[in-house]
């Protein structure tokens, strides 16, 4: 199926310090997510983007986060300062449309994993 | 808030039989979503399901949205299969998030 990319696989970086986690989704995709899940945890929904502008967020997407696509280039997560919680992997998600229409599917990167030390 | 509740919590099968995987919601959904968690963590969209029954090749969706809950059915289970598997809903009236169960994890056993 369609593939969306994540870089880095995997990102260790000191609590305090700022991360960029990338996603190159579907080429013709309009619909960009990401999701937060901690080991042996529920998937869970951060924030969801579309022409240029944040639709939702969930109350996981605290201040220190943002998100951004410019120029459609990578959609990007930032997390900016990281606290020892931050600490899950992160998966990236499109969409070419979305509720019951056709092409709502939503496909999934393979994930970042941060750890925060 | 918005629960997808998952059952069995594990499944452990001969190969060659048939797993029906359960899937319950506590709000209106606009769609289902079945997903494969390998082990390493990354997922394959397995089924996308506003409602009815949708087939592909070993699989099939059924979603009942009137009645809060689906169904993922897979016939004639391969060892290859084992792994987890995630039921997602999308609420109705939502910006197209997901809210994921916890997950069947399902044992193929020769």
């Amino acid at each position: 199926g369609p593939k969306v990319l994540q870089i880095p696989s995997h990102q260790i970086i000191d609590m305090g310090q700022m991360v960029t986690l990338n996603c190159d989704p579907v080429s013709n995709h309009l619909y960009f997510y990401w999701y937060k899940q901690i080991l042996g945890q529920q998937m869970e929904f951060l924030v969801n983007f579309y022409n240029g502008k944040v639709m939702e967020k969930s109350k996981l997407f605290k201040d220190q986060f943002s998100v951004e696509r410019p120029d459609g280039s990578y959609f990007t997560l930032k997390i900016q300062p990281t606290a020892l919680e931050d600490s899950a992997v992160y998966f990236c998600a499109s969409s070419q449309n979305r509720g019951r229409e056709d092409y709502a599917e939503q496909f999934f990167g393979p994930g970042t994993r941060l750890t925060v030390l | 808030g918005q629960q997808v509740q998952q059952s069995p919590a594990s499944l452990v099968l001969q190969e060659g039989e048939n797993a029906e995987l359960q899937c319950n919601f506590s709000s209106t959904a606009t769609r289902l979503q079945w997903f494969y968690q390998r082990p390493g963590g990354s997922l394959v969209s397995l089924l996308s399901n506003p409602s009815g029954t949708k087939h592909t090749g070993r699989l099939t969706s059924t979603t009942v949205t009137k009645e809060r809950r689906g169904s993922l059915h897979i016939s004639s289970s391969q060892i290859t299969d084992s792994g987890t598997y995630l039921c997602a809903m999308e609420p109705t009236g939502g910006n197209n998030k997901l809210t994921f169960g916890q997950g069947t994890v399902l044992s193929v056993i020769p």
